[in-house]
């Protein structure tokens, strides 16, 4: 059975606080995705990566990195938490070649919430 | 700017009775569809897709429709469940790659 698990399903952090989001895929996909989901923005990328210490950003990496130092592995760095950064964070994977139509399988999600 | 919308924020249907959701699109460049559910405090997960190339694919009680020229696609649900309330999301995949709507809540009403 596939599986992409994150480390945190909720978080608590302070204004200001670095924040790590971890994300493990036991699939060997080469791809991984951090989006964001907020209500009724749905689904918005941050940053993605199409191999080992490769990354690309997203549509809003602004106030986030992203780290992916072994193929199953890949982090989520808020450098200096927001409250605007409060949101579902959901971790994906997919793989590339011959017959891949895109589709991502994501984790359960991380519900991170800055004070 | 977004490149997949959906504009029905929520649907409500009887238990039984057919969910339609809408999603339209902008990039002609996109090569697969695909539709995911979620529930809340879950991921979302896979439910069917359709390849730029075809104009229907049908999974059991689901199938998503697709106009190129309106660039427009649709998902059928039909018989609604109790089980299908939840989000569903339209996705376009370009360069591996998918770009998501906003999302729209169904609720199935016994």
């Amino acid at each position: 059975d596939v599986k992409v698990t994150q480390s945190s399903r909720y978080l608590v952090k302070r204004t200001g606080e670095k924040v790590f989001l971890e994300c493990v895929q036991d699939m060997d996909h080469e791809n991984m995705f951090w989006y964001r989901q907020d209500p009724g923005l749905g689904l918005r990328l941050i940053y993605f990566s199409y191999d080992v210490k490769m990354k690309e950003k997203g549509d809003i990496p602004e106030g986030y990195s992203v780290s992916r130092e072994k193929k199953e592995r890949f982090s989520l760095i808020l450098e200096s938490a927001s409250t605007n950064q409060t949101s579902m964070y959901l971790c994906a994977s997919s793989f590339s070649g011959v017959g891949s139509t895109g589709e991502l399988f994501f984790g359960e999600g991380s519900r991170l919430t800055v004070l | 700017d977004q490149q997949v919308k959906q504009n029905s924020p929520s649907l409500s249907v009887q238990e039984g009775r057919i969910s339609i959701l809408n999603c339209d699109y902008t990039n002609s460049m996109f090569d697969y569809f695909l539709w995911y559910k979620k529930y809340p405090a879950e991921g979302p997960t896979f439910l069917i897709s359709i390849s730029s190339i075809k104009d229907k694919n049908e999974d059991g009680r689901f199938t998503v429709f697709l106009n190129k020229s309106a660039k427009h696609l649709s998902l059928h649900i039909v018989p609604s469940q109790p089980g299908d309330s939840a989000v569903y999301f339209c996705a376009a995949s370009a360069d591996y790659k998918l770009s998501f709507g906003a999302g729209t809540t169904v609720t199935v009403r016994a």
